[in-house]
């Protein structure tokens, strides 16, 4: 079974430049997550879907957005990078909200410069 | 607001000993989840354990258990016979009802001495 899978790896942007970042969740699983991870801030939470629906949200600027499509995949944007939007992009998926655990991807590492 | 708090920010263990990593929470809510991940270098975050706060049974995967207690909200992982690939960074999360996000601690890196 396929775990789940985020690209690209790696990336490197511009200061202003937009990113759209992919996450292919394991087969049957319905819901999305996406945490920014940072040396100094940690796993910090920027949106969940289920069923193509934004059913949480975390405290980032309205630059960071996402969707998730028919087929469960998801995408995450941002646009108007800043230096501090450099982290570790990691996506995580279940089966629904609720009674289970998230299984994670490998993440995207994000370097603005 | 749930908050997840590990107050040790690394510790170290001697190859095949025990280590017991501490995690406490803070919530208002009676039914929720509890997780500790792991994080090796390759970054890929895997789950450990998980715990259900309604279970007082506490949850046992081969060489990992945690001590639940629920009045005390802690929530601390022990491991066994510590092998040189437990080394990571270990992270406890909290999950509360539907809806609700994962809330993650600052996490703690351990490290296996041979």
């Amino acid at each position: 079974k396929a775990g789940v899978t985020q690209t690209p790896r790696y990336l490197i942007k511009t200061r202003g430049q937009q990113v759209t970042l992919s996450c292919s969740p394991i087969s049957g699983h319905r819901s999305v997550s996406w945490y920014q991870q940072t040396p100094g801030q940690g796993l910090q939470f920027l949106f969940e879907y289920f069923s193509e629906t934004q059913r949480n949200k975390g405290n980032f600027p309205g630059r960071f957005s996402g969707r998730q499509f028919s087929n469960s995949r998801s995408e995450m944007n941002v646009s108007t990078l800043e230096l501090g939007d450099s982290a570790l992009y990691l996506c995580a998926s279940s089966m629904d909200m609720v009674n289970y655990g998230y299984t994670f991807g490998s993440g995207t590492r994000l370097t603005v410069v | 607001a749930q908050t997840v708090t590990q107050s040790q920010p690394e510790m170290s263990v001697q190859e095949a000993e025990t280590v017991t990593l501490s995690c406490t929470y803070d919530t208002s809510e009676s039914d929720y989840y509890l997780f500790w991940y792991k994080q090796p270098p390759s970054r890929q975050m895997i789950l450990v354990i998980r715990q259900e706060a309604y279970k007082q049974q506490n949850a046992t995967e081969n060489r990992f258990s945690v001590n639940f207690q629920k009045a005390a909200k802690s929530f601390s992982l022990k491991i066994s016979d510590s092998q040189l690939g437990d080394a990571a960074m270990y992270f406890c999360a909290y999950r509360g009802g539907a809806n609700s996000k994962l809330t993650f601690g600052k996490g703690i890196t351990l490290s296996v001495r041979p």
